[in-house]
């Protein structure tokens, strides 16, 4: 079964310094996709960052980029230069091909991460 | 602006009682989807929707129900079978291909009273 696993409940990270959020995941699909989302206090669930598992090179979007490795089934975000309001929950979700819904997610149970002034 | 709205915010039970949330988008997405969260827990698929009139049951369907009438809109009912309704529910829709992003409304907050 496909499974994610994200094995820090929490982080702290100093702002203005990177951090890395780390995801594992396992399929035994060749065709998949990986996704990042941020969940504030507030409650909605803000995109992030995608990663194809055929894409040869490693997704960025401004600050954030997917530090993706594929023989280690492994796909950890990394922040840079933090900032006070990324502080949040992060998970990690993968597009599962189950009854054919071809963006149907399954997600790990999240990261806590906490940025310090 | 398009996106998606759930309403109402907060919402309250009985015992017994039957409550619908709504979910509206205006993205002209294709699928939609409906999640609990649990406190400190990721999310759980509960229905999912590809095209109007069709919907799937996810991992935890049981006391639930759906429909899909229209393509902007998937309701959820949490019926008195959910013995354990109090939760977080959010609602997503994408269009339905490879890489498409889910895009969540700001979810509704169901406790029992």
């Amino acid at each position: 079964a496909q499974k994610i696993t994200q094995t820090q409940p929490g982080m702290f990270v100093q702002e203005k310094e990177a951090v890395t959020l780390d995801c594992t995941y396992d399929t035994s699909d060749q065709s998949y996709g990986l996704f990042w989302y941020k969940q504030p206090s507030s409650g909605e669930m803000i995109f992030l960052i995608y990663q194809g598992s055929y894409d040869e090179q490693n997704a960025t979007e401004g600050r954030y980029s997917l530090n993706f490795q594929k023989a280690r089934k492994s796909a950890n975000l990394v922040i840079s230069a933090s900032q006070l309001g990324d502080s949040a929950m992060y998970f990690c979700a993968m597009r599962e091909f189950y009854g054919g819904a071809t963006n149907k997610l399954i997600f790990g149970t999240g990261t806590l991460l906490a940025v310090q002034p | 602006d398009g996106g998606i709205t759930q309403s109402p915010k907060y919402l309250f039970r009985k015992e017994g009682q039957n409550v619908t949330l709504s979910c509206e988008q205006n993205l002209n997405h294709d699928a939609m989807y409906w999640y609990r969260q649990d406190p400190g827990q990721g999310l759980r698929l509960i229905y999912y929707s590809q095209i109007v009139n069709d919907f799937q049951k996810g991992d935890i369907a049981e006391g639930y129900s759906v429909s899909r009438e229209k393509k902007e809109s998937f309701p959820l009912t949490v019926t008195s079978a959910q013995k354990n309704p109090t939760a977080f529910y959010l609602c997503a829709s994408s269009r339905d291909r490879e890489g498409q992003p889910q895009h969540f409304g700001d979810g509704t907050r169901l406790s029992i009273l």
